[in-house]
């Protein structure tokens, strides 16, 4: 029982190079989310999919793309990344939308940008 | 709007005394109420959930919150410390609203001395 499953763990980046983050999760969940934990902050969305083939934007997307081509993954994209960008990042997924059953996360990747 | 407020970034106990961290929340409707904690290099784990059901809400490890709606209030508490309860600890809250918001506090790490 995978739950859900981040790739990479840890990734460091050079100022204007792209990468992808990948979460997959296999519960079956329609909705999947992506924040950034900073000191300070706690979590804030950057994105997030309520089923297959949709995203929409959450509290802090710029810089940042996705896509749920299919339902059990979740693709994070940085174009040309910034040392703002620096951050450990978490997938989450959930089975409803109103979030009463509470999230499943991943164990993050940590991303490095110099 | 919804907000989640966490008094206190650290709190330090010693071991086999009571835990309390405190997390008050504002919404315009009734809330759903979470508490996660993280430990050290992995993603946030779901302790308790509070969904309308009961006040009182017991979670794994002996956690237990209770939701005070005239206190806007959903405090956590452990009546015995132990070490393996040293993490960060994270409140959230949810509305079941038109759209998707779900707004985690910005965490409590608990310390627990021997």
């Amino acid at each position: 029982n995978a739950g859900v499953t981040q790739t990479p763990k840890f990734r460091v980046l050079k100022t204007g190079q792209s990468m992808t983050l990948l979460c997959a999760q296999d519960m079956n969940h329609e909705y999947m989310y992506w924040y950034r934990q900073d000191p300070g902050m706690g979590l804030r969305l950057i994105h997030y999919s309520v089923g297959e083939g949709t995203t929409a934007k959450g509290e802090v997307p710029d810089g940042y793309n996705v896509s749920r081509l299919k339902k059990q993954n979740f693709l994070l994209g940085l174009e040309s990344a910034a040392p703002s960008q620096t951050s450990v990042y978490f997938c989450a997924s959930s089975y409803g939308l109103t979030d009463n059953y509470g999230y499943t996360f991943g164990s993050g990747t940590r991303l490095t940008v110099v | 709007a919804q907000s989640v407020t966490q008094l206190g970034s650290h709190v330090s106990v010693s071991e086999g005394a009571l835990v309390l961290l405190r997390c008050n929340y504002s919404s315009s409707v009734p809330p759903y109420l979470f508490w996660y904690v993280q430990y050290p290099n992995q993603g946030l784990q779901l302790l308790l959930k509070y969904t309308s059901a009961a006040t009182l809400v017991k979670g794994i490890n002996g956690f237990e919150a209770e939701f005070k709606k005239s206190e806007t209030s959903f405090h956590l508490t452990k009546p015995s410390a132990h070490m393996s309860d040293a993490a960060e600890y994270f409140c959230a809250v949810s509305e079941e609203a038109g759209g998707f918001k779900t707004i985690f506090g910005a965490g409590t790490r608990l310390f627990v001395k021997a």
